[in-house]
């Protein structure tokens, strides 16, 4: 089945800082998604993103099908950006949703 | 706008009793639902998924069984559980296979 790979997978930095996390997968994929898991469990949705660029205010997302891989990038860190960052994606004519194993981000004030 | 339910929050059973975890959604009618489990550490395993009322695929073979009596529905059970049954269990729904998948809160089950 695919592999879906994240590095890092431990990271801390202190507020302000920015970040890159990565995740890496071995196939085609038809839907890419990052989720940020909050102290409390709740996979919080961030980005659909499949392939291209999108922003959502200090988080940004890019995804390079043709090189598959995703890049999810946090500016300017704040403490409530901690947490559990996770990759997914899906293969075409699939049902499962594969998960990376995270990235674990502890923002420290 | 649509939403996805889950309770109970947090389940603490004993070993052997039976389980019922509900999960549904409000505000769209026949969507893909999906049962997840996150064990200790992070990843997520996909348990079963169903596209429809009475259809349900089981991703691995264990204790559990899963059932979707109405469109939209979808419950965990199992007969007796297990130690090792213990996790963070979570429901999703999306419009279809090929779209976003959206996560109810979970249920952190502690099997004792």
């Amino acid at each position: 089945g695919i592999q879906v790979e994240q590095s890092p997978p431990d990271l801390i930095l202190q507020e302000g800082a920015n970040s890159t996390l990565r995740c890496n997968f071995s196939d085609s994929v038809n839907n890419l998604q990052w989720f940020h898991q909050n102290p409390w469990g709740q996979l919080i949705n961030l980005f659909y993103i499949p392939s291209g660029t999108k922003q959502n205010g200090r988080l940004s997302a890019t995804t390079v099908a043709t090189e598959r891989y995703s890049l999810l990038y946090i500016s300017s860190s704040q403490t409530t950006d901690s947490g559990v960052y996770f990759c997914a994606v899906r293969i075409q004519g699939a049902q499962k949703l594969v998960f990376g194993q995270g990235t674990r981000l502890t923002i420290n004030p | 706008s649509q939403t996805i339910h889950q309770w109970p929050a947090t389940l603490v059973q004993p070993v052997g009793s039976p389980l019922s975890l509900e999960c549904t959604v409000e505000g769209t009618s026949n969507p893909n639902l999906y049962w997840y489990r996150q064990a200790a550490g992070r990843g997520l395993q996909l348990l079963f998924y169903s596209v429809g009322i009475g259809q349900i695929s089981s991703e691995v073979p264990q204790n559990l069984s899963a059932s979707r009596p109405q469109d939209r529905q979808f419950i965990l059970s199992s007969k007796k559980l297990l130690l090792s049954d213990s996790g963070f269990y979570l429901c999703a729904w999306s419009v279809s296979a090929g779209y976003g998948y959206t996560f109810g809160s979970g249920t952190r089950l502690t099997v004792v």
